[in-house]
């Protein structure tokens, strides 16, 4: 199925260093989620988004819903060891239901 | 946030059996929950959407004889694996989207081991 274009694809970072990972598609969306998922868990809803330039934080992490509904960006401020596993974008096209995923992100973080 | 559980977490089967996975929403009523496969190192495959007293929708390539979903009630829906083989080993993981808004949430997943 479609899936959404997400970079960097993996990511090593020094512990306290701030990340910054961005989705992108080719049609736009009307709402943008960004979740985490851990080895063998499912995803957790880390920050939702609805509307075109919306910046939304939720501890020390931040995303923004694009301006042309066609990207999002996800920004981690001074990563700690459990930061460590893998980020997924989702967006939910207009007029349906389903969500298209985006690749996924996966995050090591060196203490 | 809204809860969803999803059981069992692992589950091992023969070849040719069947298996059923539920997925429960604990604090809320969900008219839609989703079906996705995951292989490793990959991201979600949406297999088929699962809607509250009607058939499911099936993803195209996904055999709807194979992958038997029910949504019976609210906050509850299975799918069943039948005559499972090992390719059908994997990661399932169910979501439900949550009422009156566009976020859907996930339960833990269930790891698939077909012998």
């Amino acid at each position: 199925g479609q899936q959404l274009n997400q970079s960097p694809q993996s990511m090593f970072i020094q512990e306290g260093e701030d990340v910054s990972m961005n989705c992108t598609s080719s049609s736009i969306f009307n709402t943008w989620l960004w979740y985490k998922q851990d080895p063998g868990e499912g995803p957790v809803l880390l920050i939702a988004l609805y509307k075109a330039g919306e910046l939304t934080s939720n501890g020390r992490l931040t995303a923004q819903f694009g301006i042309t509904r066609k990207d999002s960006f996800l920004n981690i401020s001074a990563s700690i060891p459990s930061d460590v596993g893998i980020y997924f974008c989702a967006g939910l096209p207009p007029g349906t239901y389903k969500y298209i995923f985006g690749t996924g992100t996966r995050l090591k973080v060196l203490a | 946030g809204a809860v969803v559980s999803q059981h069992p977490s692992r589950v091992i089967c023969k070849s040719g059996t069947s298996v059923k996975i539920e997925c429960r929403s604990l604090d809320f009523q969900a008219t839609t929950m989703f079906w996705y496969r995951q292989f490793p190192k990959q991201s979600l495959m949406l297999m088929a959407t699962s809607n509250e007293g009607s058939k499911a929708t099936y993803e195209q390539g996904v055999e709807k004889d194979k992958f038997l979903i029910n949504h019976a009630s609210l906050t509850l829906s299975t799918l069943t694996v039948t005559s499972a083989h090992p390719e059908d080993s994997s990661f399932y993981i169910c979501s439900a989207r949550s009422p009156g808004g566009n976020e859907a949430f996930f339960g833990q997943g269930t790891r698939l081991t077909v012998v």
